[in-house]
């Protein structure tokens, strides 16, 4: 059964520094997303992303972050500059369509230090 | 602007019993309502969701819930748990509008089922 997949599994990074997460979606899926889990709260949405733009974005999503979609398969989340509140479990998801089931991946886990 | 409660944060219940897990949403437009799992150091599943038609959806493992839009409620049931539905339950919603719908989920703030021996 196809699957999303994400990488890498854990990352460790310094207060300040730029990470970009990556994932792969299921490959004939047009609708990606980003969500994130802060330890012991809630998923939240971060952006939509559809025919190679954000079609929607939560307020958490501000100018530190960024998506792309550079080759077709990959899809990144960039944040620039990152902050201690940026530690999270980040999940990319994709659907076929904006209505159908979202497919999440096994998630990233942010740890800023 | 729509939101998801989950009043339970932790549900203890002894293997074999019965469980409800409670979901109300609220939302001004007409919406989809999914339940995903998500067990310990996994990502999240989808447990089963209600888009339209027959308001009781069931899942593969025993799992149904009622959309019942009087009560703006998408209780999760289950008649008889096993050690291995121990994990953490989310309910979400989106937008049932087509039209620019961009699909993106509204999650609630979890349930902890912990099922004992």
């Amino acid at each position: 059964e196809p699957e999303v997949t994400q990488t890498p599994s854990h990352q460790v990074t310094q207060m300040g520094q730029e990470v970009i997460l990556r994932c792969v979606p299921i490959s004939n899926h047009l609708y990606f997303y980003w969500y994130r889990q802060i330890l012991g709260q809630k998923v939240e949405f971060l952006v939509s992303f559809y025919n190679n733009e954000i079609s929607e974005k939560s307020e958490i999503f501000d100018d530190q972050f960024s998506v792309e979609r550079p080759d077709g398969s990959n899809f990144t989340l960039k944040i620039r500059s990152t902050k201690l509140e940026d530690s999270a479990m980040y999940f990319c998801a994709s659907t076929l369509r904006g209505t159908d089931t979202q497919y999440f991946g096994p998630g990233t886990r942010l740890t800023v230090l | 602007a729509q939101s998801v409660t989950q009043l339970d944060s932790q549900v203890p219940v002894f293997e074999e019993a019965p469980v409800e897990l409670r979901c109300n949403y609220s939302s001004s437009v007409s919406v989809y309502l999914f339940w995903y799992v998500q067990y310990p150091n996994q990502g999240l599943q989808l447990l089963l969701k209600y888009l339209s038609g027959s308001t009781l959806v069931e899942s593969i493992n025993g799992f149904e819930a009622e959309f019942n839009k009087s009560q703006t409620s998408f209780h999760l049931r289950k008649p008889s748990v096993h050690i291995s539905d121990t994990a953490e339950y989310f309910c979400a919603v989106s937008d049932a509008i087509r039209s620019g719908n961009t699909g993106k989920l509204i999650f609630g703030q979890g349930t902890t089922l912990q099922v004992k021996p």
